[in-house]
């Protein structure tokens, strides 16, 4: 099925280490997004990426790293992994901003 | 700058009973708007828009949402909760014009549903 897919879908990781998220979509969108979801705090913008080739910085991006690979692909790097980063975050893409967004099924994140 | 306040965490309502999740914003521009859905361990979902079209707007699962640009509102209801509708709700926002400004999201609304 068309979509977003992002993996892994767990992730258990040491303060300190680093990781990267994957994700891709098969929409042809040309937005991508990454949020994070926190108990109480609805989701925050991270970073996105209006078209391929650009990334702007959202409302928490402190700790991450973003990287547009391809039209298709957009991945999320914590190069070191601190507790207050155990999240659900989820990528999601769009076409334009009057259609909304399809996201992606999570990654539950653990910082230990 | 966008914002959007959702009154209420967390809603209960019997299955059978009108569900109302309420949602206010804030543009400065005129916005679209939206509202999704999130069951648990899952991704989230459209249920519905408004792109300034028809001020009233049906989504998938018989949910309806009325945009009232007086009272900067686009509450989410629904005549008849069903035990499946128990999920977590969100409302957003983003400007009208602005092709690919990223969607600002509430807090969210829980809703539980009982027999």
């Amino acid at each position: 099925n068309a979509g977003v897919t992002q993996t892994p879908k767990f992730q258990v990781l040491k303060t300190g280490q680093s990781m990267t998220l994957q994700c891709a979509q098969d929409m042809n969108h040309n937005s991508m997004y990454w949020y994070r979801q926190d108990p109480g705090m609805g989701l925050r913008l991270i970073y996105y990426s209006a078209s391929e080739g650009t990334t702007d910085k959202g409302e928490v991006p402190n700790g991450y790293n973003v990287s547009r690979l391809n039209k298709r692909e957009f991945s999320l790097r914590l190069e070191s992994a601190a507790p207050s980063q155990t999240s659900v975050y989820f990528c999601a893409s769009s076409a334009r901003g009057a259609d909304g967004y399809t996201f992606g099924s999570g990654t539950r994140l653990t910082v230990v | 700058a966008q914002s959007v306040t959702q009154l209420g965490s967390h809603v209960s309502v019997s299955e059978g009973a009108l569900v109302l999740l309420r949602c206010n914003y804030s543009s400065s521009v005129p916005p679209y708007l939206f509202w999704y859905v999130q069951y648990p361990n899952q991704g989230l979902q459209l249920l519905l828009k408004y792109t300034s079209a028809a001020t009233l707007v049906k989504g998938i699962n018989g949910f309806e949402a009325e945009f009232k640009k007086s009272e900067t509102s686009f509450h989410l209801t629904k005549p008849s909760a069903h035990m499946s509708d128990a999920a977590e709700y969100f409302c957003a926002v983003t400007p009208g014009n602005s092709g690919n400004t990223p969607l600002v999201f509430g807090k969210g609304t829980r809703l539980s549903v009982i027999a």
